[in-house]
């Protein structure tokens, strides 16, 4: 059971240039979720889906698309990379859409650690 | 004012000290609650859930006072493996979001 997937693990950008961070969960969830972590400020919510089709921001949507095609894949999209983008990001699933997404625990990917020179 | 906040610490114990946590919140519409616990360039992992009456979970305790809007993090008989940052973790019905606190610093020593 693979859980949350995250690729790639590292990736150094220049300023500018746009990558796409992938996120699969083969668990069956409905709700889905990037967070990016900074040095002392706790993980923030990006970008989040509570089904296929769903999308919606966060606390600091801005800089990132999301798009959510089928429950499994939830990528997440730099449009043009800024310094202030480094940061390690985080995708999470849980089950449930709308009510599981507070209600129930998070399961974490591994984590994609983006530096942007 | 962050909505949930966390003493950063860090906190340094000796093996086998009992250590607590505090986390407070400031939406009263919250729902439910949570601490995770992440280590070192990883990825945080649920530790317990927090309900109204509190629960306990080998010697890790959780207690939540919702009138307060505080949650705590008692954890027992230290092992050298807590050591770790543990996230107060809040999730609101408006918005179907899950907010993290910035996490306290744990090191256990021998």
């Amino acid at each position: 059971n693979a859980g949350v997937t995250q690729t790639p693990k590292f990736q150094v950008l220049k300023t500018g240039q746009s990558m796409t961070l992938q996120c699969a969960q083969d668990m069956n969830h409905e709700y889905m979720s990037w967070y990016r972590q900074d040095p002392g400020m706790g993980l923030r919510l990006i970008h989040y889906s509570v089904g296929a089709g769903i999308t919606d921001q966060g606390e600091v949507p801005n800089g990132y698309n999301v798009s959510r095609s089928t429950t499994e894949d939830f990528p997440l999209r730099l449009l043009s990379a800024a310094p202030s983008q480094t940061s390690v990001y985080f995708c999470a699933s849980t089950i449930g859409g709308a009510l599981g997404s507070y209600n129930s625990p998070l399961h974490f990917g591994n984590g994609t650690r983006l530096t942007v020179t | 004012r962050k909505e949930v906040e966390q003493d950063p610490g860090p906190f340094n114990v000796p093996e086998g000290a009992t250590v607590a946590f505090n986390c407070t919140y400031s939406n009263s519409a919250s729902q439910s609650f949570f601490w995770y616990r992440q280590d070192c360039r990883k990825e945080p992992k649920l530790l317990m859930s927090v309900y109204s009456s509190g629960n306990e979970d080998g010697r890790f305790t959780a207690q939540l006072n919702r009138a307060s809007q505080y949650i705590s993090l008692l954890i027992r008989d230290s092992k050298l493996s807590d050591s770790a940052t543990y996230l107060c973790v809040v999730g609101y019905t408006g918005g179907f979001k899950t907010i993290f606190g910035a996490g306290t610093r744990l090191f256990v020593k021998a």
